[in-house]
């Protein structure tokens, strides 16, 4: 079935450390979104990529996408208690049809 | 703020009853999509609607149906909730076909609980 999958499901890293996450999809995707939801919170688009092979930056944010556009990570440098939340991929399947990943929870120690 | 507007915020339902639950979307966007977040969960797509139709719809069941009105704004209906319609019911705006290049701009959610 359509299906986009992340791993890990948690991660905890002391302030300072990197993190990065990772999605793999069932199928070849035209592009692929991320999200980040703060705890409590809703998510809020960060970035899509649509080209194979594509890295964007965003500050210590770096994201990319697989050659085969069937994978993506999302990575950040040097956490910050700010980056606490969960971060989603989410692809499309079907027009404007986004489903997501069950994302990745970090937790950022001071 | 011209954002994406939920409402109610959190709602307690009794097994068996129905629920509408509605959506203004961010000014200027066309499309709602509904999601279904359960605790610790991604966002589980449950349909899109444009020009006041269903046009995608995720896997879910009947009892789950909605509506677009002339001016964007979306309600949700779930009828005959089971406990397992406990969730946080997710509205997300975007511009047809911006989506691909904008992503969703999502509301803060109706908290649903089942009881």
């Amino acid at each position: 079935g359509q299906q986009v999958m992340q791993i890990p499901q948690y991660q905890h890293v002391q302030e300072g450390e990197d993190f990065t996450t990772y999605c793999n999809s069932s199928t070849t995707l035209s592009n692929i979104q991320w999200y980040k939801q703060r705890p409590g919170g809703h998510p809020v688009f960060l970035i899509q990529l649509v080209k194979s092979g594509e890295v964007k930056k965003q500050k210590r944010l770096t994201f990319q996408f697989g050659e085969a556009k069937k994978n993506s990570s999302l990575h950040i440098t040097a956490t910050q208690t700010t980056d606490v939340g969960t971060y989603f991929c989410a692809g499309p399947f079907g027009f404007n049809k986004f489903y997501f990943g069950s994302g990745t929870k970090l937790n950022v120690k001071p | 703020d011209a954002g994406v507007t939920q409402s109610p915020t959190h709602l307690i339902k009794t097994r068996g009853q129905q629920v509408t639950l509605r959506c203004s979307p961010k000014s200027g966007h066309d499309t709602v999509s509904w999601y279904q977040q359960a605790l610790g969960q991604g966002p589980q797509f449950i349909f899109q609607y444009y020009e006041e139709e269903e046009r995608q719809r995720g896997n879910f069941p009947d009892r789950f149906s909605g509506h677009q009105f002339p001016n964007y704004s979306s309600e949700l209906n779930v009828n005959a909730l089971l406990l397992g319609d406990s969730a946080l019911y997710l509205c997300a705006s975007s511009l047809d076909p911006g989506t691909d290049r904008y992503g969703y701009t999502f509301g803060s959610g109706t908290r649903l609980t089942v009881v």
